[in-house]
């Protein structure tokens, strides 16, 4: 079974800096994808960014780039240029490729609290 | 905002009822899955509907079922509700084809309390 760890319960940046979101994640398969989702106090779950596990290129969405390294199965986020709209709940998920009796499950991790300090 | 939206928004039940949930999946999408969201803690995958058809189960047990419409909406049904089902329910829609990886798009949730 697949498992995704996010080993920063909570992290906080300054307006207009960097973070960076750490996330991990384990599993036997080649081919699967990788996304972040941010979950802001209103409890709606939104994409931020998406990558395919056989793409060497790192995804990029205006702000939010990742830093995927598929051999040592890690999967961070990066934000740039912070805003205060930016303060949410990160989880980071993982999606099988394969087909299966969990087919189209995503697997999600813990969570990170991302503070944005005016 | 997602085009998917869940009903109700929040709902009380007792220990032992039963409580149905629905979502609309987002125009253009084919498939639900929908995931349980208990506090602090990152959802869990129940199960996945597509072509009207249960076709991905997580670590759930039996009373939880589900149904998926000719429209593509659906419904969760949680019988003989247990205190620990009291969680955020996530639905998600997305538009399967063969080989995608598509992505989920989420709604806004119920939150539901079993007393």
């Amino acid at each position: 079974a697949q498992t995704v760890t996010q080993s920063q319960p909570e992290m906080s940046v300054q307006e207009a800096e960097t973070v960076t979101l750490s996330c991990t994640y384990d599993t036997s398969e080649s081919d699967y994808y990788l996304f972040w989702y941010k979950q802001p106090p209103s409890r709606q779950m939104i994409l931020v960014i998406r990558q395919e596990a056989y793409k060497q290129q790192n995804a990029t969405e205006n702000r939010f780039s990742v830093n995927f390294q598929k051999a040592a199965k890690s999967f961070s986020l990066k934000i740039s240029d912070s805003q205060l709209g930016d303060a949410a709940m990160y989880f980071c998920a993982y999606r099988s490729a394969m087909g299966g009796t969990s087919y189209g499950k995503l697997t999600f991790g813990q969570g990170t609290i991302l503070t944005v300090h005016p | 905002e997602t085009g998917v939206t869940q009903s109700p928004t929040h709902l009380i039940k007792t220990r032992g009822q039963q409580v149905t949930l629905r979502c609309s999946s987002q125009s253009g999408h084919n498939t639900v899955s929908w995931y349980q969201q208990a506090l602090g803690q990152g959802p869990q995958f129940i199960f996945q509907y597509y072509r009207e058809e249960e076709n991905g189960r997580g670590n759930f047990p039996p009373r939880f079922s589900g149904l998926q419409f000719p429209n593509y909406s659906s419904e969760l049904n949680v019988n003989a509700l247990e205190l620990d089902d009291s969680a955020l329910y996530l639905c998600a829609s997305s538009r399967q084809s063969r080989g995608s990886g598509e992505t989920q798009y989420f709604g806004p949730g119920t939150r539901l309390l079993v007393l």
